[in-house]
């Protein structure tokens, strides 16, 4: 059975960067089948797709276009957990962020809602 | 990008009644690469159906999805209880993007 954990601090002050991570059981974040996405959800923004890292035979990202700029996604083997980076925060990036897995999401973490303010 | 709009934004039925939620996209989507989720407060939303019209693992055969190029139905055949929340599309073709939900409500 597949698990995603998520983690990471629910305040973070403007013009920090955002940081949180997704702990995978049940699967790896190098399989060569799976995508791991972060999204979130705003009242003003709806559900929103930020970007993906998966593997296959190297790794790649896709980012959406609204935060390219700002964003990174990382996987790391050795804790099987891949992460998200949003720099530059503004009030207008408080939402519940959540990860969840492949294109269609079949499985998602229980959600954080991160509040932007100082 | 690829626009979904959801209808209606509010749907009030009661249990036992037929559920038909629209998802229609601004252009082609692939390979119906258009999903479904249902939400519930307070958690994530649940995978109901991919590929327009699979059903997602351990999810009812009371609920079923339609369509292709630009317009989708998310189908509840008769309501439960535990049927009303908010439901979205969602499309993998180019990029993601979601619809903004439909609210099924208790009459």
């Amino acid at each position: 059975q597949v698990h995603l954990q998520q983690s990471g601090p629910g305040l973070v002050k403007p013009s920090q960067t955002l940081s949180l991570t997704c702990a995978i059981s049940g699967d790896s974040v190098s399989s060569n089948r799976a995508a791991w996405n972060w999204i979130r959800q705003s009242p003003s923004r709806g559900l929103e797709w930020l970007g993906r890292t998966y593997y296959r035979s190297k790794w790649y990202n896709d980012y959406a276009v609204s935060v390219k700029s700002r964003i990174n996604i990382n996987a790391d083997t050795s804790k099987n957990q891949f992460s998200l980076q949003l720099s530059s925060v503004t009030p207008d990036d408080t939402a519940v962020y959540f990860c969840a897995r492949n294109y269609y999401y079949d499985i998602w973490g229980q959600g954080t809602l991160v509040t932007v303010s100082s | 990008e690829i626009v979904l709009t959801q209808s209606p934004g509010t749907l009030s039925l009661s249990p036992g009644e037929r559920a038909t939620l629209s998802c229609r996209a601004s252009q082609s989507v692939r390979s119906s690469y258009l999903a479904w989720y249902q939400q519930k407060p307070g958690q994530a939303p649940r995978l109901l159906i991919y590929g327009a019209s699979s059903r997602a693992t351990g999810i009812p055969d009371r609920f079923s999805g339609s369509g292709s190029g630009t317009d989708f139905t998310l189908t509840i055949s008769r309501l439960e209880p535990e049927d009303f929340a908010v439901y979205y599309c969602q499309q993998y073709d180019t990029s993601h993007t979601f619809g903004q939900g439909t609210r099924l409500e208790i009459k």
